[in-house]
């Protein structure tokens, strides 16, 4: 039961244009989501989150899209970088689980081509 | 601090022999967690300790697996009598209590031939 989906396992974008990394959820019962970006032999790490009261959140070159209605969520990198170039995951945490469990999404390796 | 700290990086074990997994969370950080990645898929959670408490587990923790946080700070992680579907890369990250986003290890690949 893949709760937290990401259906695009790679993604080629030229340096200096938009990323647009897609995520979709089935448990309405998630309130806080976040993406993670993972670079070959690292562990992930943190880029940016979004609560559900909210519809948008943005950070520097980063920006992620909330639509509840829709369950998706999605995470727009502008202008894009060779830097960029890892796996991206988005996560969901539920409702009272602050700190807590995340679920995962099976990923989206972002490959940026100067 | 140099961050979530595990070892060892990598293990290559014979199935049915046992393995433990060290983890070195952040010190100011109370919680710790276990995850599991295989190739293709994201992290799964495992389990996670506020200080010692374990306070959840997943159902992917079968009773060979065992983990310990016995004085709320590192953690280690034993498989017993491994398979081969146990290989994986074990992921543990550290976080404060109502903080969602948690600090990641570089992880420990387990090989099980």
């Amino acid at each position: 039961d893949q709760q937290v989906k990401q259906n695009s396992p790679s993604l080629s974008v030229q340096e200096g244009r938009i990323s647009i990394l897609n995520c979709d959820y089935t448990n309405s019962m998630f309130d806080y989501f976040l993406w993670y970006k993972k670079y070959p032999a690292e562990g992930p790490t943190f880029l940016i989150s979004i609560s559900s009261i909210k519809d948008k959140n943005e950070d520097g070159r980063f920006t992620v899209f909330l639509n509840k209605s829709a369950k998706h969520l999605s995470l727009h990198i502008v202008p894009s970088q060779p830097g960029d170039s890892a796996v991206y995951f988005c996560a969901a945490s539920g409702v009272n689980n602050q700190g807590g469990k995340l679920i995962f999404g099976q990923g989206t390796e972002l490959s940026v081509k100067p | 601090d140099t961050g979530v700290s595990q070892d060892p990086r990598h293990k290559i074990t014979k199935r049915g022999q046992n393995v433990t997994f060290r983890c070195d969370p952040i010190s100011e950080h109370n919680r710790l967690y276990w995850y599991r990645q295989t190739l293709g898929q994201g992290p799964e959670f495992l389990t996670y300790f506020q200080n010692e408490a374990q306070l959840e587990k997943s159902r992917l923790l079968s009773d060979r697996f065992s983990a310990e946080r016995p004085k709320g700070s590192f953690s280690t992680l034993e498989i017993q009598r491994t398979e081969q579907g146990d290989s994986a890369m074990y992921l543990c990250a550290s976080g404060k209590e109502a903080s969602y986003g948690y600090t990641f290890g570089s992880g420990t690949r387990l090989t099980v031939v």
